[in-house]
């Protein structure tokens, strides 16, 4: 499958831990991003990467978040002292450079904070 | 930066013709228009994407008049698992990806 991955699927925390979730990404694809979806609304863009570096971050980026692309392929996004609000899904999408409008997605990871 | 406008929700039968439209007045110049398609605890598919009048795939087509502020997604001969949410977007390939702005989609429900 070369489509964009994401781990986990599902997590589920407590209110104050740290989560971590990863993207692998289209393999020929520059451009990464990640986004938020919660119920009801369409995705809401957190930050972008064009390679390893991070161009692009939403004012929705509180400290508590923080992305890495090390090596321009995958990439991680983490949470510290996740509050409840932080609960939804979290989407990251892939692009070649000269198409960001076409992004793939993958499946997501649904975060619940208890 | 350029908002859209969607109906919220929409309802067909199999094997009709859906027309989802979207409003997006303020498009400028180097904007592309292009649609999504999301099912339940999925990421959003790209489904089409054009610039003016009209363009077709083997999944809809897209037309797109002169003035280019609006655009109408044509999904031909819907069928149940057409049920999904619809994003319109506009921006330009090479604008801030920050104003890549999905808003809240239109629900299209099909009925047997």
């Amino acid at each position: 499958d070369t489509g964009v991955s994401q781990n986990p699927r599902h997590k589920i925390t407590k209110r104050g831990q740290n989560v971590t979730f990863r993207c692998d990404p289209i393999s020929e694809h520059n451009r990464l991003y990640w986004y938020r979806q919660t119920l009801g609304q369409g995705p809401e863009f957190l930050t972008y990467f064009q390679n390893e570096a991070q161009l692009e971050k939403s004012r929705l980026l509180s400290d508590r978040f923080s992305a890495e692309r090390p090596k321009g392929s995958f990439s991680t996004l983490e949470i510290q002292r996740t509050e409840q609000g932080d609960s939804a899904m979290y989407l990251c999408a892939s692009s070649a450079t000269r198409d960001q409008e076409t992004q793939y997605f993958g499946p997501g990871t649904r975060l619940l904070v208890l | 930066l350029a908002k859209t406008t969607q109906p919220i929700s929409m309802d067909s039968y199999e094997g009709q013709e859906v027309n989802i439209t979207c409003s997006h007045n303020n498009i400028a110049t180097n904007d592309y228009i292009t649609w999504y398609q999301q099912f339940p605890s999925q990421g959003p598919r790209f489904i089409i994407q054009g610039y003016k009048t009209k363009v077709t795939n083997e999944v809809a087509s897209l037309f797109i008049p002169a003035d280019r502020k609006s655009s109408t997604l044509s999904l031909p001969r819907v069928s149940l698992s057409d049920t999904a949410v619809y994003y319109c977007l506009v921006g330009a390939p090479y604008s801030s990806a920050s104003k890549i702005i999905f808003g809240s989609g239109t629900r299209l429900s099909i009925r047997p």
